[in-house]
């Protein structure tokens, strides 16, 4: 119930093409919903966030999808860009008390073609 | 701002050997925490701090100890270290609890091998 599901493990896209990333949850407690962008050799940083009370965010060529019903997000980027090859995690956190615990995804490598 | 630095960036020790990973933060986040990452399992928790003095375990503690004795530092120390524990390790900060509606910021982590 804890768990976050993330597919796919990895992913090609061609330069210019949308790139699509799944995540399930289980835990209906959860109700806030980050993505980290790690490239090689560097630290996880956020790249964008979510709350369940809306259904999509946009930021620049990276959007959020949001379905509580069936309990999956997922994030779309646009016009993919070689650069925006890096590994990509979703999380899930419950809001609450200090110790609930962000729980993250397994990982999706990201290879854009130039 | 320095932001959450670590040291060593990389680490070769041999089973049985003892070492401690550095972690600190000039961001006077109160929460702070310690992953490893390994190939095809994300990240995982370790350990993790509400505060100096306070530390908790996360999902995979066992073989790690830590300590907060003030707001800036968290090191993680390896007692005996073992193969089991070649991995990527990450420290990571916030500003309020690591569940809420808050960024978490990484260090550039640490690469050990155990051989």
């Amino acid at each position: 119930q804890q768990q976050v599901k993330q597919s796919p493990q990895s992913l090609i896209v061609q330069k210019g093409g949308i790139s699509i990333i799944n995540c399930a949850y289980e835990n209906t407690a959860f109700d806030y919903f980050p993505w980290y962008q790690q490239f090689p050799g560097k630290g996880p940083a956020l790249l964008i966030a979510i709350r369940p009370d809306v259904s999509e965010k946009k930021e620049g060529r990276f959007t959020i999808s949001f379905n509580k019903s069936a309990k999956q997000f997922s994030l779309h980027i646009m016009d993919s860009q070689p650069g925006d090859s890096a590994t990509y995690f979703c999380a899930a956190s419950p809001l609450g008390n200090r110790d609930d615990k962000i729980i993250f995804g397994k990982g999706t490598r990201l290879h854009i073609l130039p | 701002n320095a932001g959450v630095t670590q040291t060593p960036k990389f680490q070769v020790l041999k089973t049985g050997q003892s070492m401690t990973l550095q972690c600190a933060q000039d961001m006077n986040h109160e929460y702070m925490s310690w992953y490893r990452q390994d190939p095809g399992m994300g990240l995982r928790l370790i350990h993790y701090s509400v505060g100096a003095g306070i530390t908790d375990q996360g999902e995979v503690p066992n073989g790690y100890n830590v300590s907060r004795s003030t707001t800036e530092d968290f090191p993680l120390r390896l007692l005996s270290a073992a193969p089991s524990q070649t991995s990527v390790y990450f420290c990571a900060s916030s500003y309020s609890p690591i569940s809420s509606y808050n960024e978490q910021f990484f260090g550039p982590g640490t690469r050990l091998t155990v051989l």
